[in-house]
């Protein structure tokens, strides 16, 4: 299993630019999880998706972020237009829930935006 | 508020030695622990988990302790390597999907 797979890996861009970074979930996992991770504030769950359906964005900071799940094996999040204070490590975590049980989330390698 | 955090945030062990992280929750409604290994430029990395029913649960030269009457959860490495040089969150669960993250240990092993 190559895991979740995130792109790309490093993102550098320029204030006021639009960012859309990338996510494949491990296959068979219905549950999909967008992390931020700052030295001031941890790992922040930003949005969480279920079976390609949004359950919870109330993490995500602004109507600058959105993100989408098209289908079981792809997810963006977008940022638009991108602020410095956006710099962060972006996660993406999948998980499969075993008969509405919780299940570990397994995280990708991350996104390292860089806002100038 | 309630949260989850580590009692230290470093620790320097020399290599072969046993290492204990520790970690503190006050949500007396969390039942689920995680605990994840983050090295530099990777994401954090499912190492063991126990439930609310248990108190000690064994992997791979880790061994997790949860203490539900104080609150208390700890990661035990035995015979710590240059590998096991990481950041370690514990994160809890009360219900559903949302996990809570402490803010990190810092292991540092020592040659």
């Amino acid at each position: 299993d190559a895991g979740v797979i995130q792109s790309p890996r490093h993102e550098v861009t320029e204030m006021g630019q639009e960012v859309t970074l990338r996510c494949k979930p491990i296959s068979g996992h219905n549950s999909l999880f967008w992390y931020r991770q700052t030295m001031m504030r941890g790992l922040e769950l930003l949005i969480y998706f279920n079976n390609n359906v949004p359950i919870d964005d109330s993490g995500m900071p602004e109507d600058r972020f959105s993100a989408k799940m098209p289908n079981a094996s792809f997810s963006t999040l977008k940022i638009q237009p991108s602020e410095p204070r956006d710099s962060a490590v972006y996660f993406c975590a999948s998980g499969g829930l075993l008969g509405g049980h919780r299940d570990t989330q397994y995280f990708g390698p991350g996104t390292r935006l860089t806002v100038l | 508020g309630e949260s989850v955090g580590l009692h230290l945030p470093t620790l320097s062990v020399q290599e072969g030695d046993n290492s204990i992280i520790n970690c503190a929750y006050s949500n007396s409604a969390s039942d689920y622990f995680i605990w994840y290994k983050q090295e530099s430029g990777k994401g954090p990395q499912f190492i063991i988990d126990i439930r609310s029913n248990m108190d000690k649960r064994q992997g791979q030269r880790v061994t997790v302790l949860l203490n539900k009457t104080v609150k208390h959860l700890s990661l035990q490495i035995a015979a710590t390597q240059p590998g096991d040089s990481a950041v370690y969150f514990c994160a809890e669960n009360s219900y559903d999907y949302k996990l809570s993250f402490g803010a990190g240990t810092t292991v540092t092993v020592r040659a």
